[in-house]
């Protein structure tokens, strides 16, 4: 079965702080995505990459970056917390050979900016 | 451009109804690939199935049916005899099938259903 894991559930930083939201997949899968999920928005995509130290821009980069050294990790980065950040955020990945395959979330990481 | 629209933000049932979730799409792909997401109250997202673009099949999982109609684009998702257990935010997604974005998804917003004891 495929494991996406986020490293933390919750997450409670202040305004300002760079944040950093790991996300580790354990299926060798090419294709690794961060969405951000606010109540009445859906998901919205904010980063995606296809192999290693490759990514492109979701709808929604601003205020964002990403970093992709290992297949295995994909990792969000705030550089700047601010408030309307707070939301939650959900990683997923799939197979870059397979089509029609579903995505694979993680639990995702409920973020507080204060 | 991918869209997807669900209409309804929020529906409410009492146990044993049958409901019915909408979803409307749009894409100019002649290949695709549509599915819906269950998200309970604890946040996973949890995947309940795919369609493809050419498979215009009706399907059927236990209380759980699917729609799929091109001539409407629509693909919609059907709970016979309704549990509290189903209480949860549904999404509806498309996902393009080519090209370096291969696997990437747009979302519908969701619609929270509430099954009432």
């Amino acid at each position: 079965d495929v494991k996406v894991t986020q490293s933390s559930r919750y997450l409670v930083k202040r305004t300002g702080e760079k944040v950093f939201l790991e996300c580790v997949q354990d299926m060798d899968h090419e294709n690794m995505f961060w969405y951000r999920q606010d109540p009445g928005l859906g998901l919205r995509l904010i980063y995606f990459s296809y192999d290693v130290k490759m990514k492109e821009k979701g709808d929604i980069p601003e205020g964002y970056s990403v970093s992709r050294e290992k297949k295995e990790r994909f990792s969000l980065i705030l550089e700047s917390a601010s408030t309307n950040q707070t939301s939650m955020y959900l990683c997923a990945s799939i197979s870059g050979k397979i089509r029609n395959q579903p995505q694979h979330f993680g639990d995702g990481t409920r973020l507080s900016i204060l | 451009a991918q869209k997807v629209t669900q209409a309804q933000t929020e529906i409410s049932v009492v146990e044993k109804e049958d409901v019915t979730l909408d979803c409307v799409y749009e894409t100019r792909d002649t290949t695709y690939y549509l599915f819906w997401y269950k998200q309970p109250p604890s946040g996973e997202l949890v995947f309940l199935i795919r369609r493809n673009s050419f498979d215009e099949q009706n399907e059927i999982s236990g209380r759980y049916s699917w729609n799929f109609q091109k001539s409407t684009s629509s693909f919609n998702f059907t709970i016979t005899a309704s549990q509290v257990v189903d209480s949860a935010v549904y999404f509806c997604a498309l996902s393009e099938g080519r090209g370096s974005t291969l696997g990437r998804l747009y979302f519908g917003r969701g619609t929270q259903l509430t099954v009432w004891p």
